[in-house]
């Protein structure tokens, strides 16, 4: 039983292009975040729902959108992509304020 | 901007001996938690640290807090090349995680 899934595990595309990734989890957690790892493995919070509520947002480029659908899913649109987003993007999920548990992560590559 | 610090970046260690992972962290939160990572792959859950002195075990590896130094600790006893990982500390501020840089660890037979 997976807890929290992503889709794609893996994501290549180029310069430009609008990509999105999927989030999905199964613990009945009422809150979803998206995590950014870059190649120094320093991992950063872009978003957070609560209830399909956005309550935080961090100082990312609004390039990034974060979409749910309902309180099972969070998936992230990315626009106009730039070499920069490369990375890996984790997805997190909690009930209330307990640990979060992570999703496998999507390693995008921008070329 | 909440800073969490950890050190070592990079450990190298013989098996059968013993290391701390040091964390510091510039804000006032009571809750900490200790995440493993292993290449390629996502993030474990080791331990959820929520007051001050709370201190918990597991197997090899055992965490402490202590909130007003702004301080957690993650003890390695007796190394094994299974616990060659990555481990990353993370405050939480507001129901937000700020990790630390991370700490990789390499057990040496």
């Amino acid at each position: 039983d997976t807890a929290v899934s992503q889709t794609p595990k893996y994501l290549v595309t180029q310069m430009g292009n609008d990509k999105s990734i999927k989030c999905e989890q199964n613990l009945g957690h009422d809150t979803m975040y998206w995590y950014k790892q870059d190649s120094k493995k320093f991992l950063k919070i872009m978003f957070s729902y609560n209830n399909k509520e956005l309550i935080i947002n961090e100082t990312v480029p609004n390039r990034f959108s974060p979409k749910s659908p309902d309180k099972a899913h969070l998936n992230l649109h990315i626009n106009s992509l730039e070499l920069g987003d490369s990375a890996v993007y984790f997805c997190a999920s909690s009930h209330l304020s307990y640990e979060q548990y992570f999703g496998p992560g999507t390693r995008l590559t921008v070329t | 901007e909440l800073k969490v610090e950890q050190n070592p970046l990079f450990l190298s260690m013989q098996e059968g001996k013993n290391y701390t992972i040091y964390c510091n962290y510039s804000t006032t939160s009571d809750r900490l938690y200790w995440y493993r990572q292993d290449p390629g792959k996502s993030l474990e859950s080791l331990f959820v640290l929520l007051s001050n002195g709370a201190v918990k075990q597991e197997g090899r590896l055992m965490a402490s807090l202590d909130t007003k130094a702004r301080l957690s600790t993650l003890h390695i006893t007796a190394a094994v090349h299974d616990l060659s990982a990555t481990y990353f500390c993370a405050v939480d501020e507001a129901n937000n995680l700020f990790f630390g840089t991370g700490t990789r660890l390499t057990v040496i037979p």
